[in-house]
């Protein structure tokens, strides 16, 4: 199957600062979607953003589908948005691939 | 209630029980799923209810086995688990189309101990 893989693993942040988190993929997808989840297990939403750019408040997310990644950028983090995002890709299969995430931690 | 909710929240039970997991999303969406997530795992899609139909079961060992009576509903049975199906167990959302499964809008999880 696909190959999905996030960078960095870890990120630990001074509160305030910038940060971007990549999701590679090995091959073509049809959908791409960006989740936080915090640390009561829940996922909660982002992005889904097959192509292109969006953006929501301080997030926003770059999807380069030719060359097979997507970006997503945090600025002026809070403690708030400490806990793993994940990006997930749907295949032309109607199955959907989780990435291993990144685990972000935001230090006041 | 709105949004995907999911009972129990948290559920231990022995190799030999039989209990059910329940998922409802009051979202109109068509399409429901059985995540489940492990400890150092990606996230893993058991199952796909589309237009109330199976579409997928992604080799699950028969001891899960879903149910979905409605568009609204859906159910995990379980029974004979080993210790290793331990994990959290998301169910999702979403309308999908016959060409995508769509934006997957999730539960808070059952967090399952199997003993």
């Amino acid at each position: 199957g696909i190959q999905v893989e996030q960078s960095p693993p870890d990120l630990i942040l001074q509160e305030g600062a910038n940060s971007t988190l990549r999701c590679n993929f090995s091959d073509s997808v049809n959908n791409l979607q960006w989740f936080h989840q915090n640390p009561w297990g829940q996922l909660i939403n982002l992005f889904y953003i097959p192509s292109g750019t969006k953006q929501n408040g301080r997030l926003s997310a770059t999807t380069v589908a030719t060359e097979r990644y997507s970006l997503l950028y945090i600025s002026s983090s809070q403690t708030t948005d400490s806990g793993v995002y994940f990006c997930a890709v749907e295949t032309g299969a109607n199955n959907l691939f989780f990435g291993t995430g990144t685990r972000l931690t935001v230090i006041p | 209630e709105t949004g995907v909710t999911q009972t129990p929240r948290h559920l231990v039970m022995g190799m030999t029980n039989k209990k059910s997991l329940k998922c409802e999303q009051h979202l109109g969406h068509n399409a429901m799923y059985w995540y489940k997530q492990s400890a150092k795992k990606p996230l893993e899609l058991m199952f796909v209810y589309n237009f109330k139909e199976q579409t997928e079961n992604n080799s699950v060992p028969s001891r899960f086995s879903p149910e979905c009576p409605n568009s609204s509903h859906l159910f995990l049975h379980l029974h004979t688990l080993q210790p290793e199906d331990s994990a959290l167990y998301l169910c999702a959302s979403s309308q999908a189309s016959l060409r995508a499964l769509g934006e997957q809008f999730f539960g808070p999880g059952t967090r399952l101990t199997v003993l």
